[in-house]
Parts: C-alpha cells; sequence; structure tokens
C-alpha cells in the first residue's frame, strides 16, 4: 500500500525559478525521505528529515516536515535543467521498516 | 559507501518463461531486502521483503507463487518472475537494508532491472 501523496503529479517551470513539491502521509513516521529518479532509472538519494526534526537543508534543497499535518515538502532553489525529474517522497513508519513510496511529482525545467 | 548490484538491468525474455533477478549487498550484509515495482509513470510499489534465512513477506496482492524471492545470504536476495506475461513487463528495483547508505540510515537501493515479456 502507498503511504504518501505528492501534489502536484507535475510541474513545469523555466530554468532559475523555484519549485516546491509537497507530500502528505497518513500514519505515524519515524523519518521521511526524498528521492529523484531520472525516466528509467534508479533512484537517487535526496535528503532524509527525521520525525523531530521541522527543516533540513542540502546544497540547493530545503525539506520541511510538519508532522502535525501528516505532510512534507520539498523545494528546489534556482532550479536546472538538469532538474528534470520525477522526485518522490518516502516514509518508514515506527511499527514497520517498510519503506513506503508516495506517486510522486513529475517536474520539467525548461532551459 | 554502501553498494547495492542489480542486474540485470535490462532483460527480454518469451511469455511463459521465467526470469531471475539478482540483487547484491558489495560491502556489507544486508539483513532485510525488499522488492519494488514500477510501472510505467507510476510509483514503486513494495512487493515484499525478505530476511535472509527465514521466508519473504508478501504484500497484499502480490503472488508469492509467482514471484518467488529467495534470501539464502546475508548479501544475496534473488526475485524470480515465474511463468512470465507481458503484463508483468516492468521494472523492478530491489533496496537493502544494513549498510550506511548514502541517507545514513541504511537504505541502499539498486540501479533496477527492465523486464519486457514479449
Amino acid at each position: 500500500s502507498q503511504q504518501g501523496e505528492e501534489d502536484p503529479q507535475a510541474l513545469s517551470i523555466q530554468e532559475g525559478e523555484n519549485a516546491t513539491m509537497n507530500c502528505s502521509y497518513k500514519t505515524s513516521i519515524n523519518n521521511l525521505q526524498w528521492y529523484r529518479q531520472n525516466s528509467g532509472r534508479g533512484l537517487v538519494h535526496l535528503i532524509l528529515i527525521r520525525s523531530n526534526e521541522r527543516e533540513k537543508h542540502s546544497g540547493r534543497l530545503r525539506v520541511t516536515l510538519d508532522t502535525s499535518k501528516k505532510s512534507s515538502s520539498l523545494l528546489i532553489t534556482a532550479s536546472r535543467a538538469a532538474d528534470t525529474a520525477s522526485y518522490f517522497c518516502a516514509t518508514d513508519g515506527p511499527y514497520s521498516e517498510k519503506l513506503v513510496f508516495g506517486k510522486g511529482t513529475k517536474l520539467t525545467v525548461n532551459p | 559507501g554502501a553498494v547495492v548490484s542489480q542486474h540485470p538491468s535490462w532483460v527480454i525474455c518469451k511469455s511463459g518463461t521465467s526470469v531471475k533477478i539478482e540483487c547484491r549487498s558489495l560491502d556489507f550484509q544486508a539483513t532485510t531486502m525488499f522488492w519494488y515495482r514500477q510501472f510505467p509513470k507510476q510509483s514503486l510499489m513494495l512487493m515484499a521483503t525478505s530476511n535472509e534465512g527465514s521466508k519473504a513477506t508478501y504484500e497484499q496482492g502480490v503472488e508469492k507463487d509467482k514471484f518467488l524471492i529467495n534470501h539464502a545470504s546475508l548479501t544475496l536476495s534473488t526475485l524470480t518472475v515465474t511463468s512470465a506475461h507481458p503484463e508483468d513487463s516492468s521494472f523492478y528495483i530491489c533496496s537493502a537494508q544494513g549498510g550506511q547508505g548514502l541517507n545514513n540510515y541504511g537504505y541502499t537501493f539498486g540501479s533496477g532491472t527492465r523486464l519486457t515479456v514479449v
């Protein structure tokens, strides 16, 4: 079963703009992670945020977590054409080691 | 860092035949491995969880007799798609738990296997 729901399902922006993707989940979590996947390729881990953290930064990435709303957001600043990919959130819960993925957001950055 | 090697990266097989996909943890012992399936333009769906030396735990709706999982050692798990049919064509990805991985939490993903059944 899938835990997360990302929105939007698809996002198209111009190079240099910021991209924001959201993820909502249903049950309690230990950690939430964001991954990137280029078309037909494997997953690239971007960032992990723990349930007791509210915000985390990594380069041009900023992730927030609101456990009261069961939601997270991924912000990519100053986007580049190379950021074009699908982005997924994934959660693991206090009662299960399974990593469950959301439906993903397909980001297109136009040069 | 931890590496998970998955192969083959792609395979084409005839309908009715079986295909084996291997997932190896190269420099760590993977106590638990996960198998995912991804249809085009969709997300990763967890198929099963395997623990070394015990039977795999399958997610609801996944046929255990069709998708045979063997986790005979701490570094190798295999997924065999038996009597494959065109609807089994998909992207299969394994994930191993037990190493540090890039996320410092222990989930390391293989590069995936594109299965096409003709």
